[in-house]
């Protein structure tokens, strides 16, 4: 029933390595977003998404990719961790017609 | 620029007192909406309240309710009769449709003790 879900909750990995984030919505919405929480709980968004097609791209890495391969889903590959991405990231999903955006329960990513 | 300011880091409240948490912002549109969402140690972003700018009235949900100053660019989260599953972050952040975006502000974090 969960409105946006990700997957996985916690993860935990290497430096250098690479990992995916998947975020699904059943709410039907049209565009999705990611953001970042860093240590300080700062939240930043990251990217947004309009139908599967990118409108916002904020001064991100390029080892952050979005993906999204239909408008209920956006995931987020990113090569080579580093430490500094350790945070936590969240998907959310907002209506067209409404300007509430929708949060899932977050991804705690560590970098060791 | 879009640019959203809390300016207490942290507030503590008794059990059934009343606190407001304070929020300004900085936007050059006119078109937009604001909101005032609470982050509990579950981490779950929920949203407590919004506010289109447009309209005068200040929003009220049950014991929440803002005071939105238009022309200060304020606005600020009244907690009443607080209870202990208010304690949380509370984040403001408002929202622009030229830019699209919701910009946060730092956040309070809020204690209730009973």
């Amino acid at each position: 029933d969960t409105a946006v879900s990700q997957t996985p909750k916690y993860l935990v990995t290497q430096m250098g390595n690479d990992k995916s984030i998947k975020c699904e919505q059943n709410l039907g919405h049209d565009t999705m977003y990611w953001y970042k929480q860093d240590s300080k709980k700062f939240l930043k968004i990251m990217f947004s998404y309009n139908n599967k097609e990118l409108i916002i791209n904020e001064t991100v890495p390029n080892r952050f990719s979005p993906k999204s391969p239909d408008k209920a889903h956006l995931n987020l590959h990113i090569n080579s961790l580093e430490l500094g991405d350790s945070a936590v990231y969240f998907c959310a999903s907002r209506p067209l017609a409404k300007n509430i955006q929708y949060f899932g329960a977050g991804t705690r990513l560590s970098v060791l | 620029a879009q640019t959203v300011t809390q300016s207490q880091p942290e507030m503590s409240v008794q059990e059934a007192e009343t606190v407001t948490l304070s929020c300004t912002y900085d936007t050059s549109e006119s078109d937009y909406y604001l909101f005032w969402y609470k982050q509990p140690p579950s981490r779950q972003m929920i949203l407590v309240i919004r506010q289109e700018a447009y309209k005068q009235q200040n929003a009220t949900e049950n014991r929440f309710s803002v005071n939105f100053q238009k022309a200060a660019k304020s606005f600020s989260l009244k907690i009443s009769d607080s209870q202990l599953g208010d304690a949380a972050m509370y984040f403001c952040a408002q929202y622009q449709g030229g830019s699209e975006k919701l910009v946060f502000g730092k956040g309070t974090k809020l204690t209730v003790n009973p």
